[in-house]
């Protein structure tokens, strides 16, 4: 079937460190991929997406490229805030359809 | 303008009742969306509406879940008999016609 799998966590890192959150995924044909972020208190949140193979996904200094190859989309930053701990989803939806798929969401705690 | 809103925030219910969660999307979304989100996963996908009719009601569960949307704005979600394996965090999300879609804060359901 359908589906999507994050890194576990949680991941722990100080600020201004690299990020890097795995996402691969199975799916028949050719899906849009999403980096979904949920904030302390807030409701879900779209970060990026992409909706063709090699397209790259970009916000608030997030990036992640569609590799059809590998079948992922990791998210990626070069440089970490505080404000940036939240829990990250990584989710898909296929092509024709409405629904998202999640993964499991990645908790991501910056220590100053 | 106004997002997403969901009530009630919290909801503890004995084992056996029935339950109503509401959803009230953004003024002029077609779209409306229920997913089921346990702790430490991902959302689960219930139940997509376009307009007042359900198009695709394949993450139900089993009969004791129903929606419905009969204004083609405002969604109720209902659960009869309910079990504690239905406690979760219930989000509603709208969107246009596929485009992005902007959660809730979700509703926080207890069955002790």
């Amino acid at each position: 079937g359908n589906s999507v799998t994050q890194m576990e966590g949680p991941v722990t890192l100080s600020e201004e460190a690299f990020l890097t959150i795995n996402c691969t995924y199975t799916a028949t044909g050719y899906p849009s991929l999403f980096w979904y972020v949920q904030y302390p208190g807030e409701g879900l949140q779209l970060l990026l997406k992409a909706t063709k193979a090699d397209d790259k996904g970009s916000n608030k200094g997030f990036e992640a490229t569609y590799r059809k190859e590998t079948t992922s989309f990791h998210l990626e930053k070069g440089s970490v805030q505080v404000s940036d701990s939240a829990v990250y989803f990584c989710a898909l939806r296929l092509q024709g359809a409405q629904k998202l798929v999640f993964g499991q969401g990645t908790r991501l705690t910056i220590n100053p | 303008g106004a997002g997403v809103s969901q009530t009630p925030s919290n909801k503890v219910t004995e084992k056996g009742k029935y339950v109503e969660l509401r959803c009230d999307p953004i003024s002029g979304h077609t779209a409306l969306y229920w997913y089921r989100q346990s702790l430490g996963q991902g959302p689960e996908f219930l139940i997509y509406f376009q307009g007042t009719g359900a198009a695709d009601d394949s993450g139900l569960p089993n009969d004791r879940f129903f929606a419905v949307r009969p204004e083609g704005s405002v969604s109720t979600l209902k659960i009869q008999r309910t079990e504690r394996g239905d406690s979760a965090v219930y989000l509603c999300a709208s969107s246009l016609q596929g485009h992005e879609q902007y959660f809730g804060p979700g509703t926080r359901l207890t069955v002790t």
